[in-house]
């Protein structure tokens, strides 16, 4: 059974831009998290989608984030536009109940 | 909001030695996770433990749910060199219907053959 799996693996944009972020849960799995770790600190929790839903999003960072997960497949992670501050690992995580299963993340970097 | 606090930060050890590492908090937690992140990878659960004084082995790793539910503990016997990575204590919410998890800040592991 396939993984989480995250796209891209790697951004380098500049401050200004917009860059978005794919994840594609394990299929089957209704709910799927963002997390978000800036270096050498502690991941933290972005949003919670349940289906296409969002159940939770107390952990986004402001209005520069707009989380989607259209059909409730697959969901997107848009940042527009991009501050150095954006910079750091971030992590999708699906579930069916309570283990969260992490992808490999996306490592942002905003120059 | 809760807040885990995890140390140390960073450890080099010498293969074949035993490591312990430990995280605490200043509210409690009904359930304590143990997760390890390889480079280029995302954090795997290792640990779950669900009941204060729960102590659970998952091979050479062994984790401990502390007595006052405001800390755990992770030890690590006869490292080997895949034991290389960030290992990060998690816990969810105490009630509702929240599921984020909280993290620690990690504890950097490095084994030196």
């Amino acid at each position: 059974e396939a993984g989480v799996t995250q796209f891209p693996s790697h951004s380098v944009i500049e401050k200004g831009q917009t860059v978005t972020l794919r994840c594609d849960p394990i299929s089957g799995h209704d709910n799927l998290y963002w997390y978000r770790r800036v270096m050498g600190k502690e991941i933290k929790f972005l949003l919670h989608f349940v289906k296409e839903s969002k159940q939770d999003e107390s952990g986004m960072p402001n209005n520069r984030f707009l989380a989607e997960r259209t059909g409730g497949t697959y969901s997107t992670l848009k940042v527009q536009p991009a501050e150095l501050e954006d910079s750091g690992v971030y992590f999708c995580a699906s579930s069916i109940g309570e283990t969260q299963y992490f992808g490999p993340g996306t490592r942002l970097l905003v120059l | 909001g809760q807040q885990l606090n995890q140390s140390p930060q960073s450890m080099f050890i010498q293969e074949g030695e035993d490591v312990s590492m430990n995280c605490t908090s200043s509210s409690i937690f009904n359930t304590w996770l143990w997760y390890k992140q390889d480079p280029g990878e995302g954090p795997v659960l290792l640990i779950a433990l669900y009941k204060a004084g729960e102590l659970t082995s998952n091979g050479r790793l062994t984790a401990q749910f502390g007595i006052t539910r405001k800390d755990s503990f992770l030890n690590i016997s006869a490292s080997i060199p895949s034991d290389v990575g960030i290992y990060f204590c998690a816990g969810p919410p105490l009630s509702g219907s929240a599921r984020q998890l909280t993290f620690g800040s990690g504890t950097q592991l490095t084994v030196l053959p």
